[in-house]
């Protein structure tokens, strides 16, 4: 079976353009969560999406923005990029009615130049 | 708000030893899901290790364990036998009981195993 798939692996952009990044779940897996990951820190938690509506937002600006799909398939958007934006996202997926396990993509690494 | 911190950014071990890994957390909760987290050169986070709060017995995973100290706040992260396969980043994490599922990750800590 696959695991959370992302898309792109790596990514280049200028400041103050836009990005969208993409991540698959685990068959079966209805909820999706985004963290960024900055160099040498842990991640930090953007948004969790299940069954298509968000359920938790972390203390990141307006700029960033997410959905979920009917296919429970989620896009990470983020608006006027800034330097500080460069860093690792994860996607997370798990199973919902309460499991815990969170299960990882390989990330997409955004750098701003 | 919940924090998790690591305070060993680096550790290393010879093939073999056992190493404890510490981690300590802040929480008003009192039901709560702790987690030890690996993210090797590849990038992709591992769950090595999970542990429910209102379990008193500590989590065991084959080499790993943990020793959870709920009044004191700490969650640290032993592995027996450390093998090569060991050596990557290690992150704890915290998760409320409220089903957000929102993660709250420490710092981390680097840790090589020697051959």
């Amino acid at each position: 079976d696959a695991g959370v798939t992302q898309s792109p692996t790596h990514l280049i952009k200028t400041r103050g353009q836009h990005v969208t990044l993409r991540c698959s779940p685990i068959s079966g897996h209805k909820s999706v969560s985004w963290y960024q990951q900055v160099l040498g820190q842990g991640p930090q938690f953007i948004f969790q999406y299940y069954e298509k509506e968000e359920r938790g937002r972390g203390n990141f600006p307006d700029r960033f923005s997410a959905r979920q799909f009917p296919n429970y398939s989620s896009e990470l958007n983020v608006n006027a990029l800034l330097l500080g934006d460069s860093a690792l996202y994860l996607c997370a997926s798990s199973f919902p009615t309460g499991d815990t396990e969170a299960f990882f993509g390989q990330g997409t690494r955004l750098t701003v130049v | 708000a919940q924090t998790v911190t690591q305070s060993q950014p680096e550790m290393s071990v010879q093939e073999a030893e056992t190493v404890t890994l510490s981690c300590t957390y802040d929480t008003s909760e009192n039901n709560y899901y702790l987690f030890w987290y690996k993210q090797p050169p590849s990038r992709q986070m591992i769950l090595v290790i999970r542990q429910e709060a209102y379990k008193q017995q500590n989590a065991t995973e084959n080499r790993f364990s943990v020793n959870f100290q709920k009044a004191a706040k700490s969650f640290s992260l032993k592995i027996s036998d450390s093998q090569l396969g060991d050596t990557a980043m290690y992150f704890c994490a915290f998760m409320d009981n409220f089903g957000n599922e929102k993660l709250t990750f420490g710092t981390g800590t680097r840790l090589t195993i020697i051959p």
